[in-house]
C-alpha cells in the first residue's frame, strides 16, 4: 500500500525566513505528487503538483519542490515566509492504476512568526 | 462562481440520526471524491463516482452511501450516525484523464452529539 510521510507534524519560522517542509513517499512506479494548503476552517487549494519532466516545481505563492527519485522524496521550499503562509500544509501522492485516490501525509503546521 | 460546493456547512444531529450532505461542481469533471478529515487532520478517501460508477469504495461503513443523479452531483447519506463519525467532510471532483488535479470544496463540518 501507498504512503506518504511528512517528517514534521509542526514547523515555526519567523517571518522573511526560508522554510522547508519534508515529504516522502513510497511508490516505486508511476510517481504523481501534489501539494495541497489548507488555511483555517477553509478547503485545500493546490500549490503545486509533480507529474513528469523538471524535477524542479514551482507552484503559486513562491512555493517550489524538487521531486528527489533516489530518495523518495518530494519538498517543499519557499525562500521567505510571510504571516499569510500560516497554514496546514498536505503532501500528497496520486495512484494512477485506474483508481486516481490521493493518499494524504499526516500534514504539517506551519506557523509563521512575526 | 464557486468551482466546487457543498452544502451545509455545519451540520450538528444526534446520534442515530439519518443526514445527508450535497455536492456540486460546475467544472465540467467527470470523477467526484469524498474524503474525510478527521479531528487530527488526517485525510482519507472514502468514495470516488466516475460517469455515474463507483470506482473506489475504502472500508468505510456501509452506513455511508454516495449517490450521484449525475455527473455534476455526488451526495453523501449516511445512515445511524455514531460519536465517531464526527470530522470535516470534502468533496472534490477532477477530470480523471488530464491534469491529476483534484479541486476540493469548502468542507462540511459534521458534530455528532
Amino acid at each position: 500500500a501507498q504512503s506518504v510521510t511528512q517528517l514534521d507534524s509542526q514547523v515555526p519560522v519567523f517571518e522573511e525566513a526560508p522554510v522547508e517542509l519534508r515529504c516522502n513517499y513510497s511508490s516505486s512506479v508511476s510517481v504523481y505528487l501534489f501539494w495541497y494548503v489548507q488555511y483555517p476552517n477553509q478547503g485545500l487549494q493546490l500549490l503545486l503538483k509533480y507529474l513528469s519532466g523538471s524535477t524542479l516545481v514551482k507552484g503559486i505563492n513562491g512555493f517550489e519542490a524538487e521531486f528527489n527519485k533516489s530518495q523518495t522524496s518530494f519538498h517543499l521550499r519557499k525562500p521567505s515566509v510571510h504571516i499569510s503562509d500560516t497554514a496546514e500544509y498536505f503532501c500528497a501522492e496520486l495512484s494512477g492504476a485506474g483508481s486516481y485516490q490521493l493518499t494524504f501525509g499526516k500534514g504539517t503546521k506551519l506557523s509563521v512568526i512575526p | 462562481d464557486t468551482a466546487v460546493s457543498q452544502t451545509p456547512k455545519y451540520l450538528v444531529t444526534q446520534m442515530g440520526n439519518d443526514k445527508s450532505i450535497k455536492c456540486e461542481q460546475n467544472l465540467g469533471h467527470d470523477t467526484m471524491y469524498w474524503y474525510k478529515q478527521d479531528s487530527k487532520k488526517f485525510l482519507k478517501i472514502m468514495f470516488s463516482y466516475n460517469n455515474k460508477e463507483l470506482i473506489i469504495n475504502e472500508t468505510v461503513p456501509n452506513r455511508f452511501s454516495p449517490k450521484s443523479p449525475d455527473k455534476a452531483h455526488l451526495n453523501l447519506h449516511i445512515n445511524s450516525l455514531e460519536l465517531g463519525d464526527s470530522a470535516v467532510y470534502f468533496c472534490a471532483s477532477s477530470h480523471a484523464l488530464v491534469n491529476y488535479e483534484q479541486f476540493f470544496g469548502p468542507g462540511t463540518r459534521l458534530t455528532v452529539l
